[in-house]
């Protein structure tokens, strides 16, 4: 299964985009890249899915190259609200109902006002 | 719908107790997921079940762990005896089928303390 790669921390100001890149060298034919936000306290919460090229819903964005070997969510006009940790995993269904998934160590966004 | 629901919120017992963590799946999910969370580990998959079928449990840390879901709208974790390093909040999450959708939703999660 893909291991990924991101930085354990950023900071932000309010009003910035925020872009947070994620790198899964091993990444294979059938994973999907999914991404989760975690605020203190709370379980992660689902923020976007992609599996090449680019995806848009109405909190972010993910940009994943031709080689997918890494993948960057990009958070449009941050607030302070966005202040959470970033989770980055890859997702690999092997179907009949087989799953195989890690969470990463993830990224802590600090949006300063 | 409610989200998914666990039960107790916190839990606090002593080293040698058996600890029992439960959990509402969202209705008509068919998958439900345990994880652990520590600041030192991180987010830790323990066990998923598929249509109330124990599916991967690699994840569990030994045999002091267990998991059952004995219909599709409740599932438990259970710790016996429960040791201090099992410390931790404890997380259960639900999905649809993932060829359809793969989004988890996580429950508030219960933190446990052993002391």
């Amino acid at each position: 299964l893909a291991k990924t790669t991101q930085p354990i921390s950023m900071d932000s100001y309010e009003g910035q985009e925020v872009n947070i890149t994620c790198s899964h060298n091993n990444i294979a034919t059938n994973d999907y890249i999914t991404w989760y936000q975690q605020f203190p306290s709370q379980g992660p919460r689902f923020i976007i899915q992609g599996y090449k090229t680019k995806v848009t819903n109405e909190v972010a964005s993910l940009f994943i190259p031709a080689d997918r070997k890494s993948s960057t969510l990009s958070l449009p006009r941050v607030s302070l609200s966005d202040t959470a940790v970033y989770y980055c995993l890859v997702l690999k269904y092997s179907g009949a109902g087989s799953y195989q998934l890690t969470f990463g160590k993830g990224t802590k966004l600090s949006v300063i006002p | 719908d409610a989200g998914v629901i666990q039960s107790p919120r916190h839990e606090v017992t002593e080293m040698g107790q058996e600890v029992t963590l439960r959990c509402k799946p969202i209705s008509g999910h068919d998958y439900l997921f345990w994880y652990r969370q520590t600041m030192m580990r991180g987010l830790e998959l323990l066990i998923y079940f598929n249509n109330n079928v124990p599916i991967d449990d690699s994840g569990m840390p030994e045999d002091r762990f267990s998991a059952k879901m004995p219909n599709a709208s409740f599932s438990t974790l259970k710790i016996q005896p429960s040791e201090p390093r099992d410390s931790a909040v404890y997380f259960c999450a639900s999905s649809l089928d993932p060829g359809q959708n793969y989004e988890q939703y996580f429950g508030p999660g219960t933190r446990l303390t052993v002391t």
